[in-house]
């Protein structure tokens, strides 16, 4: 069974830092891996979809990474700011279905 | 706004209920999932639709959950005889067969008392 894993739990960090985001697989067999943005009480939002043949994905201030051999992602965010406070989920889908499977998140706090 | 619907956005019901769910997936999207997320935990599959057809149910679909998607368009999702531990964010989500990026809806959150 995939087993997703995010690591820090939490983090917080002053306004204007950059930050990376860490998401580690089991199974190095993904379709792809979505990064999504969590509010709290909120549905998911995605972020960035990275396919299995991609190595990174960018989008504004952000930036994926994709190792499919070590199984694992990072998602950096430059210039951090006070509204990219949320929970950041990272899921992988395997083929098939392509249903995924979460990680428990990283709450992150941007302090202004 | 993903353009993924949901109704109702919360429900409150008592033990032994039964209570039933909508979501409406973006227009051209023929592929719907339905996934439940407890407090502090990313979301878990529970089943998927291609067009109007189930093809995939998680374990974690017990026998008192039952879904459907008429006609391929919106789905619905039921929960009969409603048990504390069924209290959770229920999400669906929607993508098409060949863009894969899975779409959220705002969830319904079900608390059962």
């Amino acid at each position: 069974k995939q087993e997703v894993t995010q690591i820090p739990a939490a983090l917080s960090v002053p306004e204007g830092e950059n930050l990376v985001l860490n998401c580690s697989f089991t199974d190095s067999a993904i379709y792809n891996l979505q990064w999504f943005r969590q509010d709290p009480g909120k549905g998911l939002t995605s972020l960035l979809l990275i396919q299995s043949s991609q190595r990174e994905q960018t989008s504004g201030r952000l930036n994926a990474s994709l190792d499919k051999s070590s199984g694992r992602s990072t998602l950096y965010i430059a210039a951090s700011q006070p509204g990219d406070s949320a929970t950041y989920l990272c899921a992988v889908a395997l083929g098939g279905a392509n249903n995924l499977f979460f990680g428990t998140g990283t709450r992150l706090t941007v302090i202004p | 706004d993903t353009g993924v619907s949901q109704d109702p956005r919360h429900k409150i019901t008592k033990r032994g209920q039964n209570v039933t769910f909508r979501c409406d997936p973006i227009s051209e999207h023929n592929r719907l999932y339905w996934y439940r997320q407890t407090l502090g935990q990313g979301p878990e599959f529970l089943t998927y639709f291609q067009n109007e057809a189930q093809l995939e149910k998680s374990r974690l679909l017990s026998d008192r959950f039952s879904a459907e998607r008429p006609k391929g368009s919106f789905s619905t999702l039921e929960i009969q005889r409603t048990e504390q531990g069924d209290s959770a964010m229920y999400l669906c989500a929607s993508t098409t067969t060949s863009a894969n990026e899975q779409f959220f809806g705002p969830g319904t959150r079900l608390t059962v008392l």
